[in-house]
């Protein structure tokens, strides 16, 4: 069974600073993968998604993304955080096959933005 | 732009009430999903539904049934509540294929007192 581990429970980082977010997933093919962020009680928005081609996705609000097969993960990068961007962070591996598709969540990271 | 609406962003129900949660997308998805979120669990699958009427258990559904009658709504029931479903519920729908992301609604948070 697919699954994904986000090993950051919580991020702090000052306004300005570079951003990175750990993601790790467990799948036997080649993996659809997705970011999410969700602000404080909102739903889930998508960032940004890889499932073939370039490595190095590029997403809404400034954030990438690169896919690295051989350490089987997917972290999220943003070169200059805004206070804006405080909010948690999801990522996701898609199932195939059968009816549907499915997410498997992370357990998410927290981040905030010091002013 | 895909709307998912929640019919209640907030609601307080009493031990042993049958809840019922309502889910419309305005999309046209065939997929919809039922997810609750707990601190330090993420997001846990409870139910999903790929076509009206059809309906897969995901992760956790014990506790729970879900009713797709028509393609735009998707409700999730509680049949008896209990104070360990006080949680954040989440609905979302997509298209079929693996390579769709999901659109969510904004959540409902449910408190079992």
């Amino acid at each position: 069974a697919q699954s994904v581990t986000q090993p950051d429970i919580h991020i702090t980082v000052s306004e300005g600073a570079s951003l990175e977010l750990r993601c790790n997933y467990s799948y036997g093919a080649t993996p659809y993968l997705f970011w999410y962020v969700q602000s404080p009680g909102q739903g889930l928005q998508l960032l940004l998604k890889y499932f073939s081609g370039d490595t190095l996705v590029q997403g809404i609000k400034g954030f990438e993304a690169e896919f690295k097969r051989s350490q089987s993960s997917f972290n999220l990068r943003k070169p200059s955080v805004h206070w804006s961007d405080a909010a948690e962070y999801f990522c996701a591996v898609a199932s195939r096959g059968g009816g549907g598709n499915k997410l498997t969540f992370g357990t998410g990271t927290q981040l905030k933005v010091e002013l | 732009d895909v709307k998912v609406t929640q019919s209640s962003r907030y609601l307080v129900k009493r031990t042993g009430e049958k809840v019922f949660l309502e889910c419309v997308q305005d999309m046209d998805h065939e997929n919809m999903f039922w997810y609750r979120q707990d601190p330090g669990l993420g997001l846990r699958l409870i139910y999903f539904s790929y076509d009206v009427k059809m309906k897969e258990k995901g992760d956790i559904p014990e506790g729970y049934s879900v009713s797709r009658e028509k393609k735009e709504r998707f409700s999730l029931i509680l049949e008896s509540a209990s104070t360990n479903q006080t949680s954040m519920y989440l609905c979302a729908s997509s298209w079929t294929g693996v390579g769709y992301g999901y659109t969510f609604g904004s959540g409902t948070r449910l408190t079992v007192v």
